[in-house]
């Protein structure tokens, strides 16, 4: 596709549920990560990912997120037993390159977390 | 480190200019603009890199002050279209993962 796609584009759950948000990155891009943004913030690192390998989850807030990318293009972020504070947008970014500060990220739309 | 923009939000008529800035305490490595319209996706607008590099693809311009720490966002002759939450993302170190700033509210009026 031309750009970064995330799906679903708004999810509601109740509190405890699990989700799990879906992001296909630009074709042949390695590296993918995962933001979240609060309302009136600016995005916020979760994680890393250099094709399947996960090189960084020092943003995840607690083990309750998990992300994937098995085979080095979809990921996925997974959030078990959600609590109200979840509730945000989240972010993909995709890049060309390895991990540069020097290349752009491209992000797609967000998926709208409400958690009731 | 957050990096602080500033001004947090500001009003045009079309064909004004703007000036947006953003700062860190930290020393800077590159910094990248980003503009989002209300439920879409941040659109890459420009990288500053140390040494006085930029990439970017649109009609804006920036600067990157390596002594000072801060970078300056250009906006002229605005257009309605650039209208957004413009974000500033800065490395922490020389590599990928970016801290953003919390965002300048820009509102370009007829």
């Amino acid at each position: 596709g031309a750009g970064v796609s995330q799906s679903p584009r708004y999810k509601v759950a109740k509190r405890g549920q699990d989700v799990a948000l879906r992001c296909d990155p630009i074709s042949g891009h390695v590296s993918l990560f995962w933001y979240q943004q609060a309302l009136g913030q600016g995005p916020e690192f979760l994680t890393y990912f250099q094709n399947e390998a996960q090189l960084d989850k020092s943003g995840l807030p607690s083990d309750r997120f998990f992300a994937e990318r098995p085979e080095g293009s979809v990921s996925t972020l997974k959030i078990q037993r959600t609590q109200q504070e979840d509730s945000a947008v989240y972010l993909c970014a995709s890049s060309l390159a390895g991990p540069l500060s020097n290349q752009p990220q491209h992000f797609g739309d967000g998926t709208r977390l409400s958690i009731l | 480190q957050q990096p602080v923009q500033s001004p947090q939000a500001v009003i045009l008529r079309e064909g004004e200019d703007a000036v947006i800035n953003c700062s860190s305490s930290k020393a800077l490595y590159s910094v990248h603009w980003y503009r989002q319209k209300h439920g879409e996706a941040p659109v890459f607008l420009m990288i500053l890199l140390k040494g006085g590099e930029q990439k970017g693809h649109e009609k804006i311009s920036a600067s990157f002050n390596e002594k000072k720490q801060q970078s300056s966002l250009y906006l002229t002759a605005s257009q309605l279209s650039y209208s957004g939450t413009y974000f500033c993302g800065t490395p922490q170190s020389s590599n990928y993962k970016l801290t953003f700033g919390k965002g300048t509210l820009l509102t370009v009026n007829p």
